[in-house]
């Protein structure tokens, strides 16, 4: 068990490009959670996908935003035409069915400039 | 609606003393509650977990917490800090059918030597 991990650890992209980041989580963990941390606050919730499902999304994931899980076992964040707003750090977690603690992988640092 | 609360932006205290770093939290049964722990530019690392039974609860690295129903609280606390203790303490708990995190602020600890 080598845990989450999420790739790259940290992206540095110019307003209105594209960028996707990618979660795998532990191995056996069929939840997987996406939040958004910025400096000086909690994690805020993104999404959320059992399995391959995408079973709810938070209002904070505009239309540029999206999250796929094709298979059930990694994930990947895509942010479309990049703003300066979007610079945060994103974390990826998982967990197993009935289980409620969540596991955090290292997050990715976007910085957009 | 369900919250988590932190009181404390920031705490120092120096090596050897106690700590305790307060969370209230409204719930309206009984929650499950979780501490995590997150260094610089690093991910979120469960330090312990409520979910019923005992309510002083024992994590990883020395660290324990106790659940007061009396007092919605569920502080963390421990014996004597290590200046390796210095990062960002969260208070977080699950919500909904999906058991998304909902955060505190965080508490940042500072430890002088």
């Amino acid at each position: 068990d080598t845990g989450v991990s999420q790739d790259p650890r940290h992206k540095i992209t110019k307003r209105g490009q594209n960028v996707t980041f990618r979660c795998d989580p532990i191995s056996e963990h069929n939840r997987l959670y996406w939040y958004r941390q910025t400096l000086g606050q909690g994690p805020e919730f993104l999404t959320y996908f059992q399995n391959e499902a995408q079973l709810e999304k938070s209002r904070l994931l505009s239309d540029r935003f999206s999250a796929e899980r094709p298979k059930g076992s990694f994930s990947t964040l895509e942010i479309q035409r990049t703003e300066q707003g979007d610079s945060a750090m994103y974390l990826c977690a998982s967990s197993l069915e009935g289980d409620y603690e969540q596991y955090f992988g290292p997050g990715t640092r976007l910085t957009v400039t | 609606a369900q919250s988590v609360t932190q009181p404390d932006i920031h705490i120092t205290v120096s090596e050897g003393a106690s700590l305790e770093l307060r969370c209230n939290y409204s719930y309206g049964a009984t929650p499950y509650l979780f501490w995590y722990v997150q260094s610089p530019g690093q991910g979120l690392q469960l330090l312990l977990k409520y979910f019923s039974g005992d309510t002083l609860v024992q994590g990883i690295k020395g660290f324990e917490a106790e659940f007061k129903r009396s007092q919605s609280s569920f502080n963390l606390r421990k014996p004597s800090v290590h200046w390796s203790d210095a990062a960002e303490y969260f208070c977080a708990g699950p919500q909904g059918n999906n058991r998304k995190l909902i955060w505190g602020l965080g508490t940042s600890l500072a430890v002088n030597p």
